[in-house]
């Protein structure tokens, strides 16, 4: 198994572009999360899913869109970056109760 | 509001020591309790998970603990080792009531530093 899988590792954009993180998992877990990590913040939730067409927001939502439409992608949007977005995100899945949460390697995003 | 704390904030310890790190947190309901680990450049790694009935759980040279009265866990690590260098995160789960939320609650982590 590959696990989670996220594309690409770093990425540069300028104010206003827009662009997708990818993410990916083939253990066929229900619950799959976005998080942006900050320094001295901790990680913070951005967006869930608890399964395949189903998703809703964290405690940070602005700015980002997701959807789900297979079990296994789970694909973070930015409409319009800003360089508040500047940030290392996060995608992660469990399966469901007390499993382990699995992380993906991240994404460092700069946005200037 | 649900919270988690972690202290020290940042931790520097000779190879082969052993050490102690807190967390304490308002998570409510309580559900179970999870130490990551999370290397410089990556993303956090399971280490242990513990459930309202469970006061110990070991890992290799790691134990957690839990006291769910008083609302703290610690990570005792045993003999470092310079690979043990990272940061240590405490994440609690709410159980889950149907709402439609994620249920955890991370801390912002204690930075460990082991000294050769």
């Amino acid at each position: 198994n590959a696990g989670v899988t996220q594309t690409p590792k770093f990425q540069v954009l300028k104010t206003g572009q827009s662009m997708t993180l990818q993410c990916a998992q083939d253990m066929n877990h229900e619950y799959m999360s976005w998080y942006r990590q900050d320094p001295g913040m901790g990680l913070r939730l951005i967006h869930y899913s608890v399964g395949a067409g189903i998703t809703d927001q964290g405690e940070v939502p602005n700015g980002y869109n997701v959807s789900r439409s297979t079990t296994e992608d789970f694909p973070l949007r930015l409409l319009s970056a800003a360089p508040s977005q500047t940030s290392v995100y996060f995608c992660a899945s469990r399966g469901q109760g007390a499993d382990t949460q699995y992380f993906g390697p991240g994404t460092r995003l700069t946005v200037l | 509001k649900n919270q988690v704390e972690q202290s020290p904030q940042s931790l520097i310890i000779l190879e082969g020591k052993n050490c102690t790190l807190q967390c304490n947190y308002t998570v409510s309901p309580f559900s179970n309790l999870r130490w990551y680990k999370q290397d410089t450049g990556r993303g956090p790694v399971s280490l242990t998970i513990m459930t309202f009935s469970e006061n110990t759980k070991s890992n290799g040279r790691y134990t957690a603990t839990l006291d769910a009265d008083t609302k703290q866990s610690s990570l005792h690590i045993t003999a470092s080792q310079l690979s043990d260098s990272a940061s240590y995160i405490c994440v609690v789960s709410a159980i889950d009531s149907g709402g439609g939320a994620d249920g955890l609650t991370f801390g912002k982590g204690t930075h460990l530093i082991i000294q050769p």
